[in-house]
């Protein structure tokens, strides 16, 4: 059973850094892009970016709003995903979702999420 | 970037009836060297994560009920549920994977009527 499971939210203050993990299980996780989405909470979804696999060079793509600001990484041999984000801002508060969405080889899956609250 | 614009923002039908929901994405999704619309509509009910519904535009995720059909080409894409049914109760997504970003839709709130 392919299981996503998110971790490291909680409530920081404006311009301070933050790294969500997730771990992933039941399946290749190696062989797969993984995707961060967020959402506001109420609002809708929103792409935060990708990080393709190893043998793809393990490049990474941002949405414009985190461009800079967040990175993404992996480590394959814990089965982990990763998201550094620094300088963060109010408007990032949301609950971010890991997902192996549009990897076909895995399934689209997703975890539950874990939520991040920007305030002072 | 591709915008996704979806309509309407919120959606009320009777049990039993069909509802509608449209996407509409800034320039075209089809690539013409496999001739595939890289478009997917996702569902997501209150404190769940979103589920994959279709792909491809039309092709139906494994477990999804029939009742749930995607059409569209290029620019203009539609959900359709033939019946709705009570647990049909959710917000709906579009979402494009042409090139990154992939830009979601805004959502379309389905309620029953």
């Amino acid at each position: 059973e392919v299981q996503l499971v998110e971790s490291g939210g909680g409530l920081v203050k404006p311009g301070g850094s933050l790294r969500l993990s997730c771990a992933a299980s039941g399946f290749s996780f190696s062989k797969a892009w993984m995707t961060w989405v967020r959402q506001a909470p109420g609002k809708g979804l929103e792409w935060v970016g990708l990080i393709q696999t190893k043998t793809d060079g393990e490049t990474t793509d941002y949405a414009a709003p985190v461009k800079g600001r967040f990175t993404i990484s992996r480590d394959d041999s814990k089965n982990m995903l990763y998201l550094q984000m620094n300088s963060l801002k109010t408007e990032d508060t949301a609950f971010y979702y890991c997902t192996t969405q549009f990897d076909w080889s895995s399934g689209d899956h997703w975890g539950l999420g874990t939520l991040v609250i920007v305030s002072s | 970037d591709i915008v996704m614009t979806q309509s309407p923002d919120s959606l009320a039908v009777s049990l039993g009836e069909r509802a509608t929901i449209n996407c509409k994405s800034s320039q075209s999704v089809l690539y013409n060297s496999n001739n595939k619309n890289y478009l997917a509509w996702y569902q997501q009910k209150p404190g769940q994560p979103p589920k994959l519904l279709i792909y491809w535009a039309s092709t139906r995720e494994s477990g999804v009920p029939d009742r749930f059909s995607g059409s569209g080409s290029g620019t203009d894409f539609t959900l359709t549920i033939s019946s709705l049914q009570a647990e049909d109760v959710a917000v709906y997504y579009c979402q494009h994977y042409y090139s990154t970003p992939y830009a979601f839709g805004q959502g379309t709130k389905l309620e029953i009527k």
